[in-house]
């Protein structure tokens, strides 16, 4: 079983509408969770921390659900600029050193 | 704002010869990682260095590769024998604590092994 599973996509939405991306990861162990934005042939880039509480930073919204190792990122009134592959990623601290565990990513596509 | 770079962004390479991919970490930053990504899968983690030493590597990070930081600011990775599956994009990031903070991330360097 992989690590952290995401449904590969793509997402194809128009421009305004609400879209959701889900991700479930399967050790336990695992500390913090991130939401990372890719576009294509470049670096990931960090888009927002997950936390239990739930956060919110614009029209982005993350939520991590611990019990059920299962974490979420709603966007709302997408753009066009949205286009990209949002990248689940959780982190392992292994004695004392932290490593990054990547989800494949969800494509999202916002059309005109 | 202070980011991390990394030389080249794009490399060529003959089956069998050696590469060095360069990183120039952010400043204060004490914990580095190269990750790779070849097209189409998924970001994968190599190895991490810290105090001047490896402290956790895959198994994808077998005897071809070594990292190395030869001076106080460059982070590299040396690849002695590249094949052809070594084509891929690799990533350096650099952490400045390890609890809770982000690590960033470079450009990266697409390597492809002919």
């Amino acid at each position: 079983r992989k690590e952290v599973e995401q449904d590969p996509g793509p997402f194809n939405v128009p421009e305004g509408a609400t879209v959701a991306f889900n991700c479930t990861y399967s050790n336990s162990a695992s500390q913090s969770f991130f939401w990372y934005r890719q576009d294509c042939r470049k670096e990931p880039k960090l888009l927002m921390s997950v936390y239990s509480s739930g956060n919110e930073d614009g029209r982005f919204t993350a939520q991590l659900n611990r019990a059920s190792q299962y974490i979420s990122l709603l966007i709302r009134d997408s753009k066009l600029s949205d286009s990209a592959t949002y990248l689940c990623v959780v982190t392992r601290v292994n004695t004392g050193f932290q490593k990054l565990v990547f989800g494949t990513g969800t494509r999202l596509l916002v059309s005109p | 704002e202070p980011e991390v770079t990394q030389t080249p962004s794009h490399q060529v390479t003959q089956m069998g010869q050696e590469v060095i991919l360069r990183c120039v970490p952010i400043s204060n930053h004490l914990y580095f990682y190269w990750y790779r990504q070849i097209l189409g899968q998924k970001v994968e983690f190599l190895v991490s260095f810290y105090n001047n030493e490896i402290s956790e590597k895959s198994e994808i990070f077998d005897d071809q590769f070594s990292v190395e930081r030869p001076d106080g600011s460059n982070f590299t990775l040396k690849i002695r024998s590249t094949k052809l599956e070594d084509s891929a994009m690799y990533f350096c990031a650099s952490l400045e604590r390890v609890t809770t903070d982000t690590q960033y991330f470079g450009p990266g360097t697409r390597l492809t092994v002919l």
